[in-house]
């Protein structure tokens, strides 16, 4: 049974950065592929980057380039989404989310069929 | 990559059918059959509805289906019910080996 549990809520001050955590579970962490998704209050999902922990490299949406940066630690099968430079737009739910763990070759085209329980990111001053 | 294109709300009556569109480009729509819908109830997180442009995942009512023509990928509910009102969402793989969504739709069941 895949569970994808992420840290808890978090208030930041504009200018400052945030490291959310999304920890997996059920299945073997290097067939996962972890996408973060974002929802800001009233709008809808976007999705700003993912992994796939066995290779390593991470790719990211064109918006957030240079100030998203998306890590996995498979000695303790949890992915990280760090977010700099933090402004007011950025307050927002943060959701990990995976496919069914498989072949980690597609796991980037693969749909999502498991979502963490999401983090509230605050920013303000 | 700009978010694909959805109509913001839509509406029905229970047992009747609607269609949501989904508009993208030939370099994620049209270009991939990876086409994914989501249902996302309030303060709940997505839930996937179809993959693939027209596949059901276990559990999922056939009152759902899904299509693809061109540039445009469509989701269509059938036999409408009180717990189909929700937000939905599609999303595509994109040729910059990325994924995109659309803006979402709010459902409403009258």
């Amino acid at each position: 049974q895949v569970q994808l549990v992420q840290s808890g809520a978090e208030v930041k001050k504009p200018g400052s950065s945030v490291k959310v955590s999304c920890k997996a579970s059920g299945g073997t962490f290097s067939s996962y592929a972890i996408s973060w998704v974002r929802q800001a209050p009233g709008q809808g999902l976007e999705w700003m980057g993912g992994i796939i922990p066995i290779f390593g490299t991470a790719n990211y949406a064109q918006k957030f380039q240079g100030r998203v940066t998306i890590t996995a630690d498979e000695s303790t099968s949890t992915a990280y989404m760090e977010l700099s430079s933090l402004r007011s737009e950025d307050t927002a739910v943060y959701y990990c989310a995976s496919p069914t763990p498989q072949d980690p070759r597609t796991g980037m085209v693969e749909p999502f069929d498991y979502w963490g329980q999401g983090t509230l990111v605050t920013v303000s001053s | 990559q700009s978010a694909l294109t959805q109509p913001a709300s839509v509406s029905g009556s229970p047992g009747q059918s609607i269609t949501i569109s989904c508009t993208g480009t030939s370099s994620d729509v049209g270009g991939y059959n990876y086409v994914s819908w989501y249902q996302q109830h309030p303060g709940k997180a997505p839930k996937l509805m179809i993959y693939e442009v027209s596949n059901r995942p276990s559990g999922v009512p056939d009152r759902f289906s899904g299509s693809k023509s061109g540039n445009t990928a469509s989701l269509t509910i059938s036999g409408l019910q009180a717990e189909d009102e929700a937000d939905y969402y599609c999303s595509s793989y994109t040729s910059s080996s990325t994924k995109v969504f659309g803006g979402g739709t709010k459902l409403t069941v009258l």
